[in-house]
């Protein structure tokens, strides 16, 4: 069965401190799908990233980066010099085949506040 | 621009009334979900559509229903047999899901209150 685990429920740093958040997973598949959410305070979800589990390939986008592990099935981000803007809640989701397509399922999110 | 649009923001009904929440998108995306967000939780799946007049349970679908009749509209009926039906719902949208997974696209959301 699927699961998302993120561990912290909440963050607090000062700004310009690196911060990473903590996900892992759970699938028996071997074709699967990971994705990185921010929902400021506004609500709406952004988009943050993709990785499919045959992508090892650690990204960095900016101040953001990601390590993917398979070996200890976890998909953590990274925020480098964090910014008052970061303040949010983060959410890892995992994705895998389902009858008919892809049936995703969220962890229970971060929140990060960050200080100025 | 393009987007998914989600209306009202703020929904207030009393206890036994049934509601329907709106969503459109003009991404031209096949596939189409719902979530409800409780405090402090995750996103938990209600229903999804992928592709137009047909659509699938999710994981907590008792109490709503949902049509899929335009490729750009989802609506989501919150019916009176919802036990618990205040929550913030989102509405999102994704290419279609049929070969991966791709990342969804979600709208502002709509806060019901039921009292």
């Amino acid at each position: 069965a699927q699961k998302v685990t993120q561990a912290q429920t909440e963050i607090s740093v000062v700004e310009k401190e690196d911060v990473t958040l903590d996900c892992v997973y759970e699938t028996r598949d071997t074709t699967y799908y990971l994705f990185w959410y921010k929902q400021p305070p506004s609500g709406e979800l952004v988009f943050l990233i993709r990785r499919n589990s045959f992508d090892e390939q650690n990204e960095i986008s900016g101040r953001y980066s990601w390590n993917f592990q398979k070996s200890t099935s976890s998909f953590n981000f990274t925020i480098t010099a964090s910014q008052v803007v970061d303040s949010a809640v983060y959410f890892c989701a995992l994705s895998e085949a389902y009858t008919g397509g892809f049936k995703t399922i969220f962890g229970a999110g971060t929140r990060l506040f960050v200080k100025a | 621009d393009g987007g998914i649009t989600q209306s009202p923001k703020y929904l207030f009904r009393k206890e036994g009334q049934n509601v329907t929440l709106s969503c459109e998108q003009n991404l031209n995306h096949d596939a189409m979900y719902w979530y409800r967000q409780d405090p402090g939780q995750g996103l938990r799946l209600i229903y999804y559509s992928q592709i137009v007049n047909d659509f699938q349970k999710g994981d907590i679908a008792e109490g709503y229903s949902v049509s899929r009749e335009k490729k750009e509209s989802f609506p989501l009926t919150v019916t009176s047999a919802q036990k618990n039906p205040t929550a913030f719902y989102l509405c999102a949208s994704s290419r279609s899901s049929a070969g991966a997974s791709y990342e969804q696209y979600f709208g502002p959301g709509t806060r019901l209150t039921v009292t």
